[in-house]
């Protein structure tokens, strides 16, 4: 089946440095592109979708800002986390559209991060 | 609009017996379901999906599910659980575009 890579898979970082989490699709080409956030034990939660060469869409509630999101190529996005705060700790996952196979998500292996 | 309601949160089992998870969904046009089951601090791990064809799909790890269009559900199963079964797993639906909704999840314990 088709892949998708996160880098880096956990990352510690001080509260007011950005993150940046990449997001790949290493064997097929992914117009759209998501990204979700999951607390302990529950649900992911979208953040945005990504359309390569267009600007993000935000899910309501999520600042734009705050969650910078780049879907520069059809194989990789990116989310940055600007001026991260402990409230920003969390595990963070993307996911990727394949359109040769009904569109079918295909998810990155996620990635922990913890603002100290 | 779409949904999908995951009504338990915990299932338990012991080993060896069948398990259900239940997932009913709500969403415009033909659905496109699927599961997914995720191990502590890891990423979705696709499990089987239903996009058109027979209503009982098989899929990894012995587990199947059955799509009925009537009770909009679809139910996981499997007949004989494992203790290493136990994970979080998710019920997704979506029409023809790519953007999924989950359900809250379903913590799943196989006892010994």
């Amino acid at each position: 089946g088709a892949v998708v890579s996160q880098h880096p898979s956990w990352v510690i970082c001080k509260s007011g440095t950005s993150v940046k989490i990449e997001c790949r699709s290493l064997d097929f080409q992914a117009t759209t592109m998501f990204w979700y956030r999951q607390f302990p034990k529950q649900s992911l939660m979208l953040m945005a979708t990504s359309n390569e060469g267009s600007k993000a869409t935000y899910e309501q509630g999520v600042e734009k800002d705050k969650f910078l999101i780049n879907h520069a190529s059809l194989t990789l996005s990116t989310l940055t986390v600007t001026s991260a705060h402990p409230e920003d700790s969390s595990f963070y996952i993307c996911s990727a559209a394949d359109r040769g196979s009904y569109n079918e998500q295909f998810f990155g292996p996620g990635t922990r991060l913890t603002v100290l | 609009a779409q949904s999908v309601a995951q009504p338990e949160d915990q299932v338990n089992v012991a080993e060896g017996n069948p398990l259900t998870v239940k997932c009913t969904y709500s969403v415009s046009g033909n659905p496109y379901l699927f599961w997914y089951v995720q191990y502590p601090n890891r990423g979705l791990q696709f499990l089987l999906k239903y996009i058109t064809g027979d209503n009982l799909v098989k899929g990894s790890y012995g587990f199947e599910a059955e799509f009925n269009k009537s009770q909009t559900s679809f139910h996981l199963k499997k007949p004989s659980a494992l203790v290493s079964d136990s994970a979080l797993y998710f019920c997704a639906v979506r029409d023809k575009e790519p953007k999924s909704t989950f359900g809250d999840g379903t913590t799943l314990t196989v006892k010994p």
